[in-house]
Order: structure tokens, then sequence, then C-alpha cells
């Protein structure tokens, strides 16, 4: 079992459109997070969701939108997607008192 | 913020060497992981290790938290470990975001 899984794996869009990317766990944690990975290969927090409330937002634009329909799903949705937002986006759960973070296998985001 | 910084940067060994990774960070931290994101971009999570000594089969870590500062040790090194070796530490209990090292990247050659 999976987990924690995002889609797709692979996205290839044009600029300007709108798009999404969904996580979803199944380990019962209530911490979530999107981690964006640039083109030189530096990873960093976006956001991070505990209990359907988002606690951090790393002055990420706000064409960003993390949408968490319940504990165990945490989607990001995009507007006006730029060619500056190619990179691979990963997913991640946590639980409160157990500190490690569980991350998904990631989705590389190409813009063009 | 807190700090996290990796060495070194690339590596190139040949297949059976060992090889040491090194990260240090700049304040006291909760959680420590390392993991190796494979030539496939997946990230793999090798060890939870906010202190002491963990082995696993001929990768092993130390993390002297007094220190401030991880080892990774691969040994006997295989093509298969080739790609980037992450560090990554969360200063806080309370399921805050991880902070990544920029990583290392290796390369086994046969």
């Amino acid at each position: 079992d999976t987990a924690v899984s995002q889609t797709p794996k692979y996205l290839v869009t044009q600029m300007g459109n709108d798009k999404s990317i969904k996580c979803e766990q199944n380990l019962g944690h209530d911490t979530m997070y999107w981690y964006k990975q640039d083109s030189k290969k530096f990873l960093k927090i976006m956001f991070s969701y505990n209990n359907k409330e988002l606690i951090i937002n790393e002055t990420v634009p706000n064409r960003f939108s993390p949408k968490s329909p319940d504990k165990a799903h945490l989607n990001l949705h995009i507007n006006s997607l730029e060619l500056g937002d190619s990179a691979v986006y990963f997913c991640a759960s946590s639980q409160a008192g157990q500190v490690r973070q569980y991350f998904g296998p990631g989705t590389r985001l190409t813009v063009t | 913020g807190i700090q996290v910084e990796q060495s070194p940067p690339d590596l190139i060994l040949q297949e059976g060497a060992n090889s040491t990774l090194r990260c240090n960070f700049s304040d006291s931290v909760n959680n420590l992981q390392w993991f190796h994101q494979n030539p496939w971009g997946q990230l793999i999570n090798l060890f939870y290790i906010p202190s002491g000594t963990k082995q696993n089969g001929r990768l092993s870590a130390t993390t002297v938290a007094t220190e401030r500062y991880s080892l990774l040790y691969i040994s006997s090194s295989q093509t298969t470990d080739s790609g980037v070796y992450f560090c990554a530490v969360e200063r806080y209990s309370g399921n805050t975001p991880l902070v990544f090292g920029k990583g290392t990247r290796l390369s086994v050659i046969a």
C-alpha cells in the first residue's frame, strides 16, 4: 500500500493554464505539506496544513492555492501557470508527536 | 532560520569504495532525516536520526546533536547508490516543515 500518493506523476501544460495536483495519504497523519524542487534540485517548503488549517505559507505567489477536502488529502491548485513554475512538487505528511515526514513520489510539472 | 550545509557537493566513486557525507546545521534540531533521490526523482527516506547512530545494510548514519552535525556512511558503494543525498532538519517538535540542505550528488562508476 502506498503511504503518500500523488497524481499525476507528470504534467505538461502551457503558460496561462490552470492545473491541479492531488495528494493523498493513508497513514492517518494530521499534517500535510507541499515542497517544491527547482531545477537546481533545491527543495523548499511551500505550504503545510494541520487539521485543515493552513499554518505556513512561505511567500508563495497567490496563484498557488492548497485545498484540503479532508485530513487525508491536500491538493495543490495553480492558476495562470508561468514558465518558472516548472519544477517537481512533492507532497509529504507527518503526525504530531512522531516528527518523521513521509514523502510522495513527486509530480514533475513542465510549463511550455 | 536554520541553515543546513552539506558536503561535498559532488562526489565520484569507483564501485566498491566507501564514502562519508556530512551535514552541518546551525541550530538545535528535533528531527533530522537523510534522503536519497534516485535518478528517477524518487525521494527515498534513508534514516530518521535526530541523534545517535543507525545502520541499514551498507548504509549507516551518525548524528552528534550537541555538535550540530550528521554523517552518512556508504560502504562498498554500488552503481545503484548514485543520485543526490539530502539532509533535512526540523527545529521544532510540532510538525513544522523540513529545511533541506542542497544535497550531495554521488556518482558511482563501475
